[in-house]
């Protein structure tokens, strides 16, 4: 069966400071990859989504950006944070079916 | 553009009372349309989807939804409220021209003992 990682779980960065999450999925090859952002009391945002490695899709700008080294691997960047993207950060795999999410990452900017 | 419409934030039921949460979707044609649940700190977990099949669509622990073309509803009920199931509850609609999801604002769902 198919599973998604996402680490960190939680994650406390100072204002300006970089990003990294990462998010790789198992038992399946070639997968939709997506990024969403869920801020307190605004739903989930899609922020990003890929077809295939190399290949980003961004849906709103932002001073976020995401990248797919690999196949199964999907990673979300930011090289100066801001207070605004303090949130759930949810990946999430898919294709012509349902959407199967990870178990997301807190994070908050201070 | 496909997008769904969550009226309620928060809806509170007592237990074993009836869970109505409602969906509306605007779509030009019937769109692919499911319900996930989300516990606190947690991803989102699917309960049930629509794929132009039936048009009542029963899930996991109990929950189903129906489709409904003529009132562009899709839903969410559950006969009998369980402690268990306070949670935050998303309808989403998938677009018919690739595969991105669009999620409605979410409904927390409080069940008062």
């Amino acid at each position: 069966s198919q599973t998604i990682h996402q680490w960190p779980a939680t994650l406390v960065q100072p204002v300006g400071s970089p990003l990294s999450l990462e998010c790789t999925v198992e038992g399946t090859s070639n997968p939709n990859l997506y990024w969403y952002r869920q801020a307190a009391g605004r739903g989930l945002q899609l922020l990003f989504y890929s077809v295939g490695i190399g290949q980003i899709s961004s849906e709103v700008p932002q001073n976020l950006s995401a990248s797919r080294p690999q196949d199964r691997q999907f990673i979300l960047s930011s090289k100066k944070l801001l207070l605004s993207d303090s949130g759930f950060y949810l990946c999430a795999w898919g294709g012509t079916g349902s959407y199967y999410f990870g178990p997301g990452t807190r994070l908050t900017v201070l | 553009a496909q997008s769904v419409t969550q009226l309620g934030s928060h809806v509170s039921v007592s237990e074993g009372a009836l869970v109505l949460l409602r969906c509306n979707y605007s779509s030009s044609v019937p769109p692919y349309l499911f319900w996930y649940v989300q516990y606190p700190n947690q991803g989102l977990q699917l309960l049930l989807k629509y794929t132009s099949a039936a048009t009542l669509v029963k899930g996991i622990n109990d929950f189903e939804a129906e489709f409904k073309k003529s009132e562009t509803s899709f839903h969410l009920t559950k006969p009998s409220a369980h402690m268990s199931d306070a949670a935050e509850y998303f309808c989403a609609v998938r677009r018919n021209t690739g595969n991105q999801f669009y999620f409605g604002t979410g409904t927390s769902l409080t069940v008062i003992p």
